[in-house]
């Protein structure tokens, strides 16, 4: 069965450091999302992508965070200077039709 | 605005014994519906799914639930649990006017007892 990719699993870094978080969508797939979830939290929606462009941001998306789709295989979250209260597990999902969601196994941001 | 509610944080039961897990959803239409589980420090699995038609829908591991529109519900069962069926369940519901992001429930942690 077919799998959304994501790397690494776990990830530590310096508050105030860029991380990117990688992800490998389905290949039929035309849709793409990044959520996330802090610990012992609800799962939340981050971003939605398509079309090579942003169709839906949450308030959390705010300007330290960007996405893109670089080679038309990868999907990237980009954090340019993180923050301690970003530490959490970053899914990825993808899908094609209205259901079809995929969420990759995750994440787990640690920002020290 | 669009909410989904999972009115019990946790839930014990004893290996064997049937399992309901609740979700209420407030939303202008009928959304899609979905269950899934995340067992401790992993990804989301898929359960099952509702988009239309038949209101039981049956889903992976024995797993089903029942779409009430009246209610605005869409509740997890199912009649005999197993051990490995201890995880965080999470309701969610998408829309196809919001771009299909999904909206999820707060989980319902389900603790199995032998």
């Amino acid at each position: 069965e077919p799998e959304v990719t994501q790397t690494p699993s776990h990830q530590v870094t310096q508050m105030g450091q860029e991380v990117i978080l990688r992800c490998v969508p389905i290949s039929n797939h035309l849709y793409f999302y990044w959520y996330r979830q802090i610990l012992g939290q609800k799962v939340e929606f981050l971003v939605s992508f398509y079309n090579n462009e942003i169709s839906e941001k949450s308030e959390i998306f705010d300007d330290q965070f960007s996405v893109e789709r670089p080679d038309g295989s990868n999907f990237t979250l980009k954090i340019r200077s993180t923050k301690l209260e970003d530490s959490a597990m970053y899914f990825c999902a993808s899908r094609n039709g209205p259901g079809g969601y995929t969420f990759g196994s995750g994440t787990r941001l640690t920002v020290v | 605005a669009q909410s989904v509610t999972q009115p019990d944080i946790h839930i014990t039961v004893s290996e064997g014994a049937s399992l309901e897990l609740r979700c209420n959803y407030s939303y202008g239409a009928t959304p899609y519906l979905f269950w899934y589980v995340q067992s401790p420090g992993q990804g989301l699995q898929l359960l099952l799914k509702y988009f239309s038609g038949d209101t039981l829908v049956q889903g992976i591991k024995g797993f089903e639930a029942e779409f009430k529109r009246s209610q605005s519900s869409f509740n997890l069962r199912k009649p005999s649990v197993h051990w490995s069926d201890a995880a965080e369940y999470f309701c969610a519901v998408g829309l196809q006017a919001a771009g299909n992001k999904l909206t999820f429930g707060g989980g319902t942690r389900v603790l199995v007892k032998p």
